[in-house]
């Protein structure tokens, strides 16, 4: 089984900084099969990025991902209000298909 | 425009059933694979079972084997999840999701890609 392993557990920063939130993997993932989520209080989770580095459908190019191998990062450029929620990371190319435990976006 | 609406959770006792369906509209059910993901109260999210297209391919996650089964009725465009056996850890609200899924020589991918909004399952005496 795939361990990711989130970094900070929470972040705290202000509107318009850049937060930059680490996956790191227990072992190298499939063909960058590592995918991003944010999650906001009461909702399901959201798709940002797929294959590392690939927005989904209708998200702001403010959200870029990167990496491979075992270390994944997710970078968010200038901070809207909306943006502060948890954030996931999923490798989805080897089953069981795993999840990090999350990092938490807070308004500083 | 891609829906996913699940039912079925409630307060079970321990040991009992209970079963999740997901009702799909939006899109062309029968041409995706699916998924069941869920999330233990302030918890981070869990991978649960994975479902092919015809129902013949399924995975799971090592702690329900056994004691869940996912299935789907692409003629009633429903995805289902029968629990049984239930235990304390499997409270959670548990999600659908359609997956974005692939099989090349180098290996698969399984990328749950839309999601509904959960169904709150609690298991307590």
């Amino acid at each position: 089984e795939i361990v990711l392993t989130q970094s900070p557990g929470t972040l705290s920063l202000s509107p318009g900084e850049r937060a930059t939130l680490s996956c790191r993997a227990s072992q190298s993932v499939s063909s960058s099969y590592l995918a991003w989520y944010q999650q906001k209080p009461g909702q399901a989770p959201r798709l940002l990025i797929y294959g590392a580095s690939s927005r989904a459908t209708g998200i702001p190019d403010r959200f870029s991902g990167s990496g491979s191998g075992t270390d994944f990062t997710l970078t968010i450029r200038r901070l809207e209000p909306e943006d502060f929620a948890v954030y996931y990371c999923h490798q989805y190319g080897n089953s069981p298909y795993t999840f990090g435990q999350g990092t938490k976006l807070e308004i500083k | 425009e891609v829906q996913l609406v699940e039912s079925g959770g409630g307060l079970v006792q321990p040991g009992g059933s209970l079963r999740l369906s997901c009702a799909a509209s939006g899109f062309t059910f029968s041409s995706f694979w699916m998924s069941w993901v869920r999330q233990a109260p302030g918890k981070g999210l869990a991978w649960v079972a994975t479902i092919k297209q015809d129902g013949r391919d399924k995975y799971y996650v090592d702690s329900v084997k056994g004691r869940f089964t996912i299935s789907r009725d692409n003629a009633k465009k429903s995805l289902y999840l029968q629990m049984n056996s239930l235990r304390a850890e499997d409270t959670a609200v548990y999600y659908c999701t359609r997956v974005d899924a692939g099989d090349y020589l180098w290996g698969s991918y399984r990328l749950p890609e839309y999601w509904g909004q959960g169904t709150l399952v609690t298991v307590s005496s």
